[in-house]
Parts: structure tokens; C-alpha cells; sequence
């Protein structure tokens, strides 16, 4: 069976600190690592990483995968009230057939 | 920018009604997606469609679920008799393609589905 690990599964901090969160996979034919923001409803899109090494970033936020020892970070720095949310990992895996497996998710919480 | 849409935000219906919940995919998307995610749970994988043929699906996805895409742009997800344990929220995501490539899945804001 599929796994999605992510840890810690909350985090209260200060805006303005740096935070790091884990996803570790154990997955069948893995294909990509996803990283999606949910705040009230809908998991919005972060990110994408199929390959190691490569860090990936979009302002504030970065992630990256490393496939020998299966795990992603995203990276979050000079936090926000508005970047409380839960950050799911999701692991697309499946031959011909490709579908997304979730963590359970960080909730992160920045208090101002 | 395009984004994926779901009727009706929120549908309460009873134990052992028929429910239809309906999505709009980014019109240009080929793959198309249910998940699920029971209140404080994981978002589950319910099924995958492509090419108007179902192309994989979970256990979750028994013989009470179907999905279908009766026109060019709608995708529907019936559950035929529900139970109390399908109150979730249910999520459609579309991708521009799924096999043999990676393509990100754009999610929609959901239809929350309360069986009473």
C-alpha cells in the first residue's frame, strides 16, 4: 500500500521565522512529488518535483525532493499570517493509471 | 485563469438517496479526478476518468459510486444510494494528461456532502 508520511503535523510559530516541512514516501512506481496549500476548502497547487536535487521556488516558498531516500521539504521563509494553512504532500504514482496519494497534512499556524 | 468548478457547495440528502455532484473541468484538461476527504481525514483517491472510460479506481469506489461525462464540459460522480459514512467533502481535479507524463491536478473548491 501507498504511503504519504508528512511531520510535523502542526506548527504554531512567529511571523517572520523560517519553517521546514517534511514529507517522507514509501510508493509503488513513483512518478512526482506535489505540494498543495489548503486553506478553507480546495488544495491549491505549490509545486511539482519529479526530479532530485532540483530545488524548485516561487517567492517565499521552496521544495525539494530527494528520491534516493524519499523525501520532499518545502520551505517557508519570513512567514505570513496569510501562509496559515494545511500543506499537503501528495505522491503521483501508477503506470498507465496515475493518481495522487495524501499526507495527512502540517497545519501550519503564524501568529502575527 | 481557468480553474476547476463544483455544484452545489454544500448537498444534504438522506441515508439511501441517489446524489449527483457535478464538476466543470479546466477545458482544455484531458484527465479527470474524484477524491474524497471524510472531515479531519486524508484526501482520499476515488477514481480517475480519461477518454470517457474509467481508468483506474480505489477500493472506496464500490459498485454504489459511477462517474460519467455527459457533455463536453461536465464530469459527475453519482453515489446511488448513499450511507452515512459518505459524508465528506468531495473534490474533482483536473490535468492536462496522466499517462506518461507528471502533470500537477488543479483542484476544485469542492461539494460537502452531509447524508442525514
Amino acid at each position: 500500500e501507498d504511503k504519504v508520511v508528512q511531520s510535523p503535523l502542526s506548527l504554531v510559530v512567529h511571523e517572520g521565522d523560517t519553517v521546514t516541512l517534511n514529507c517522507s514516501y514509501e510508493v509503488t512506481n513513483f512518478r512526482s512529488l506535489l505540494w498543495y496549500k489548503q486553506e478553507k476548502k480546495a488544495p491549491t497547487f505549490l509545486f511539482m518535483l519529479t526530479s532530485s536535487g532540483i530545488e524548485k521556488k516561487s517567492g517565499r516558498l521552496s521544495s525539494i525532493l530527494d528520491k534516493k531516500e524519499l523525501f520532499s521539504i518545502l520551505n517557508i521563509t519570513a512567514t505570513q499570517t496569510g501562509d496559515s494553512a494545511i500543506y499537503l504532500c501528495a505522491v503521483g504514482s501508477g503506470g498507465s493509471n496515475y493518481k495522487l496519494t495524501f499526507g495527512k497534512g502540517t497545519l501550519l499556524t503564524v501568529n502575527p | 485563469e481557468p480553474e476547476v468548478t463544483q455544484t452545489p457547495s454544500h448537498q444534504v440528502t438522506q441515508m439511501g438517496q441517489e446524489v449527483i455532484l457535478r464538476c466543470v473541468p479546466i477545458s482544455n484538461h484531458l484527465y479527470f479526478y474524484w477524491y474524497r476527504q471524510i472531515l479531519g481525514q486524508k484526501v482520499e483517491f476515488l477514481v480517475s476518468f480519461y477518454n470517457n472510460e474509467i481508468s483506474e479506481k480505489s477500493e472506496i469506489f464500490d459498485d454504489q459510486f459511477s462517474v460519467e461525462r455527459p457533455d463536453g464540459s461536465n464530469f459527475t460522480l453519482k453515489i446511488r444510494s448513499t450511507k452515512l459514512e459518505d459524508s465528506a467533502m468531495y473534490f474533482c481535479a483536473s490535468s492536462e494528461a496522466g499517462q506518461g507524463d507528471s502533470y500537477e491536478q488543479y483542484f476544485g473548491p469542492g461539494t460537502r456532502l452531509t447524508v442525514t
